[in-house]
């Protein structure tokens, strides 16, 4: 079982639409969760982390489930430059793995 | 100061050719990575380097080896690497290993081995 697993993708929305990624992990010892966005040919960058308790910045929701190994992050409103591949990273024994990623298009 | 710097941008080897890609960061930041990324794949650990030294080295061939100077910098030195080495290659740094605010990513060399 690899150490993070995302949906696959690519989803294909129109702007406007909410979409919802999802990742699980399989290190109940994880410490720390994230969300990052890579453009194409681009570094990855930070979205947001992810906390226990969620949290929220503009359009972009994150949720953990610890019990569940669970990550989600629910993207509102989807803008054009939102197509991005949106990468689920998560800390074990204090280094970061991640997960394969999802390719979002967002389509006018 | 809140980037990574990476140079070169682009690289093209031949496989007996001798390289060094370089990583620089004035961000105080005491963690630094080495990751390597295929088209289409996620970023995959290589190196790490924290305190100046070397804490893990994901069973990467010999043919990569790095060095870090000084707090700031770090480098890989590449030889005698093989066509399914190419890829992009990425630093990263944060403040300690594995902290809550996540890796500040360098744009990357695009490595190509011909």
């Amino acid at each position: 079982r690899k150490e993070v697993e995302q949906d696959p993708g690519p989803f294909n929305v129109p702007e406007g639409a909410t979409v919802a990624f999802n990742c699980t992990y399989s290190n109940s010892a994880s410490q720390s969760f994230f969300w990052y966005r890579q453009d194409c040919r681009k570094e990855p960058k930070l979205l947001m982390s992810v906390y226990s308790s969620g949290n929220e910045d503009g359009r972009f929701t994150a949720q953990l489930n610890r019990a569940s190994q669970y990550i989600s992050l629910l993207i509102r409103d989807s803008k054009l430059s939102d197509s991005a591949t949106y990468l689920c990273v998560v800390e074990n024994n204090n280094d970061m793995r991640f997960g394969a990623g999802t390719r979002l298009t967002v389509k006018p | 100061d809140t980037e990574v710097t990476q140079t070169p941008k682009h690289l093209v080897m031949g496989m007996t050719n001798k390289k060094s890609l370089k990583c620089e960061q004035h961000m105080g930041h005491r963690a630094m990575y080495w990751y390597k990324q295929k088209a289409k794949k996620p970023p995959e650990l290589m190196f790490v380097y924290s305190y100046e030294k070397l804490s893990i080295n994901e069973s990467v061939p010999s043919r990569f080896s790095p060095e870090c100077p000084n707090s700031s910098l770090l480098n890989l030195h590449l030889h005698a690497l093989q066509p399914e080495d190419s890829a992009l290659y990425l630093c990263a740094s944060s403040r300690d290993r594995g902290r809550r605010g996540g890796y500040t990513f360098g744009s990357g060399t695009r490595l190509t081995v011909v």
